[in-house]
């Protein structure tokens, strides 16, 4: 079964930048599937952040951005804020059925 | 503004069978792809099911196709899934959410817990 891989955890201080990687491979991702993240705060649901590779819903800060290139996809989050603590996780389709990464956990120092 | 909430989570036995709902509001549901997801410390995020605007066609994960079964009533805003022949490996959080624009979930329910235990 195909697993979109995310490193399980990243840190980084106030103010820097993070890049949390999502590997698929030529059935999901590198077919041209789209990519959608989401942040989740622990103890509360999902919440939409990125969707079909690089798009910010509406109230999604700007330093959040997405991109995809081959097989993978990335989320940036640039100039890192204490509220930016959460879980991550990516999201694709594969054959027949939908995908989620194994989720990053994002620890601001 | 769009709110999504689901009820019927319970503590079930191996075997047993339940009922999840999600009501709709803040939006026309009948517009709508909608899905089901759950989520557990084990397995992550995963996908469960798709309904289409008009309830046809379904898609279900391989995983629950045979034993879960998703239907909406647009006329009551809601969203249904039955859950039968359940095992350790559904106990998890339950969300419903509605599909966006590329097929994102753009908005999510604050999620139930069905828990399996004997």
């Amino acid at each position: 079964q195909s697993v979109l891989t995310q490193p399980p955890s990243l840190s980084g201080a106030p103010g820097q930048r993070v890049t949390i990687s999502c590997k698929g491979n030529s059935s999901n991702i590198g077919a041209g599937f789209d990519v959608h993240w989401y942040q989740q705060i622990p103890g509360t649901a999902p919440k939409l952040l990125i969707y079909g590779n690089n798009n910010r819903p509406s109230g999604v800060p700007e330093r959040f951005s997405g991109s995809k290139s081959g097989t993978s996809a990335s989320l940036a989050i640039t100039g890192l804020q204490a509220e930016d603590e959460a879980d991550y996780y990516c999201h694709s389709y594969d054959t027949s059925q939908d995908l989620f990464g194994t989720g990053t956990r994002v620890t601001v120092l | 503004q769009v709110h999504l909430v689901e009820s019927g989570g319970d503590l079930v036995k191996p075997g047993g069978s339940l009922r999840l709902s999600c009501a709709a509001s803040g939006f026309v549901f009948s517009d709508h792809y909608m899905v089901w997801i759950r989520q557990s410390p084990g397995r992550g995020l995963e996908w469960i099911s798709y309904i289409s605007p008009t309830g046809s066609p379904i898609h279900y994960a391989d995983y629950v196709k045979d034993r879960f079964t998703c239907s909406r009533d647009n006329t009551k805003k809601s969203l249904s899934l039955l859950m039968t022949g359940l095992t350790f490996d559904d106990t998890a959080v339950y969300y419903c959410a509605r599909v966006g624009s590329y097929s994102g979930f753009d908005h999510w329910g604050h999620g139930t817990l069905v828990t399996v235990s004997s």
